[in-house]
């Protein structure tokens, strides 16, 4: 099952727009990671923010993170038609096996229109 | 450096078949982990290798099954399988000295039961 929710689930906007998507998630976790994937092809990571973190930056994007709400937002600013994908969040949880799983949300859908 | 290579790329079986999918990690990375990706489910982690051992398990049947090598090149076997294991099988690696890195994907195999 999914731990985490996005929303919106698609979006649509114009070339150098930002983009805003929301990730919540349910339980305690390490950190909290932003992937982006191309018409069903391989994980892109894109950033990664650790739970006392509450805010991180690289390039274009800014990502947030409130552990008190269990909720994160991507930030892309000035938008690019190559932007276009679907995007994930994913928690790594704490583990009683020392080992490491990434829950996925559901994904948000993002088209830059050109 | 080369990044994480799934073969094959494409594969479709029938019914009651087994397949094996095979994993290469980034030279260096010795945590190999295991999702399954569908339309209905979404992402779902599957299973986690760190030096030969399964450190990490999710919630499917046993007919799902891993394993990994002295080289940390991993393996993944659906025995008997169904219509329902239809999907995206994306490996990934990591660096447990570089986690800031998040993990690195493959571009998947494709795998469809007919």
């Amino acid at each position: 099952s999914q731990q985490g929710e996005e929303d919106p689930q698609a979006l649509s906007i114009q070339e150098g727009e930002n983009a805003t998507m929301n990730c919540s998630y349910k339980t305690s976790i390490n950190n909290l990671q932003w992937y982006r994937q191309n018409s069903g092809r391989g994980l892109v990571h894109l950033i990664l923010i650790r739970s006392n973190e509450r805010e991180k930056h690289s390039g274009r994007l800014r990502v947030t993170l409130d552990t008190s709400k269990k909720s994160s937002s991507l930030l892309i600013t000035a938008s690019r038609a190559a932007d276009t994908a679907s995007y994930f969040c994913a928690t790594d949880a704490p583990s009683e096996t020392s080992g490491s799983r990434l829950t996925f949300g559901e994904g948000t859908q993002l088209t830059v229109n050109p | 450096k080369a990044g994480v290579t799934q073969t094959p790329r494409y594969l479709i079986k029938t019914r009651g078949q087994q397949v094996t999918l095979s994993c290469s990690p980034i030279s260096g990375h010795r945590s190999v982990s295991w999702y399954q990706q569908t339309p209905g489910q979404g992402l779902q982690f599957l299973f986690e290798y760190f030096s030969e051992t399964q450190r990490n398990k999710g919630n499917f049947p046993g007919r799902f099954s891993g394993r990994q090598f002295s080289n940390s090149r991993s393996e993944m076997n659906v025995s008997t399988l169904e219509l329902g294991d239809s999907a995206l099988y994306l490996c990934a690696s990591s660096s447990l000295r570089d986690r800031a890195s998040g993990y690195t994907f493959g571009s998947g195999t494709r795998l469809t039961v007919v």
